[in-house]
């Protein structure tokens, strides 16, 4: 079983619709949680960081941890075709050094 | 402008062939690392830099070398013992050596063996 699972899509939604991203873990030492964003052929780029639980927003994205059940969302609100890529989530320990990939989600808005 | 930059974009290998990937960063970053991402799979991590002349070995080291003689260059080379190359490389970096800080991307090179 991987640390970190993310179900890799392709996932397809109107433009306009709100999306859900999701990764599972389970290692319950992870403190720190990230989503990165990556266009076809360039490196991610930081999307959302979260520390411990609780929900974070940033315009139309809201990260969302849950570590009681060791879930953490992304949420899209009003998706635009600039939107599509792939969301890779992140996450490591206050012990640990490395941060622990999930796979990625293909996300494909259709205009 | 700062940030990363790897080069080159694309790159051939031969069977049986060494190959240096580049990565220079003007961010002044302290750590460094190198991934490798293949379809379907999270990024690994191949070697990490915490501070110059200093690296250590990620997950799938075996095959793979670094250098960090300046603090803003670390080199990947993908030495002839690394049975399956052809993947797509990104190098990072971050403000601190604990990766709960940001990490910067390069653009990545995609290597392909021939």
């Amino acid at each position: 079983q991987k640390e970190v699972e993310q179900d890799p899509g392709p996932l397809s939604v109107p433009e306009g619709a709100i999306v859900s991203l999701n990764c599972t873990y389970s290692n319950s030492a992870f403190q720190y949680f990230m989503w990165y964003r990556q266009y076809s052929r360039k490196g991610p780029e930081l999307l959302m960081y979260t520390y411990s639980s609780g929900n974070k927003e940033d315009g139309r994205f809201t990260a969302q941890v849950d570590k009681s059940s060791k879930y953490i969302s992304l949420f899209i609100r009003d998706s635009q075709p600039s939107d599509s890529a792939t969301y890779l989530c992140a996450m490591s320990g206050d012990s640990n050094y490395q941060l622990i990939w999930g796979a990625g989600t293909k996300l494909i808005i259709k205009p | 402008d700062g940030g990363i930059t790897q080069s080159p974009k694309y790159l051939f290998r031969k069977e049986g062939q060494n190959v240096t990937l580049s990565c220079e960063q003007n961010l002044n970053h302290d750590a460094m690392y190198w991934y490798r991402q293949d379809p379907g799979q999270g990024l690994r991590l191949i070697y990490y830099s915490q501070i110059v002349n200093d690296f250590q070995k990620g997950d799938i080291a075996e095959g793979y070398s670094v250098s960090r003689e300046k603090k803003e260059s670390f080199p990947l080379t993908v030495t002839s013992a690394q049975k399956n190359p052809t993947a797509f490389y990104l190098c990072a970096s971050s403000i601190a050596g604990v990766l709960n800080t940001e990490a910067f991307f390069g653009q990545g090179t995609r290597l392909t063996v021939v």
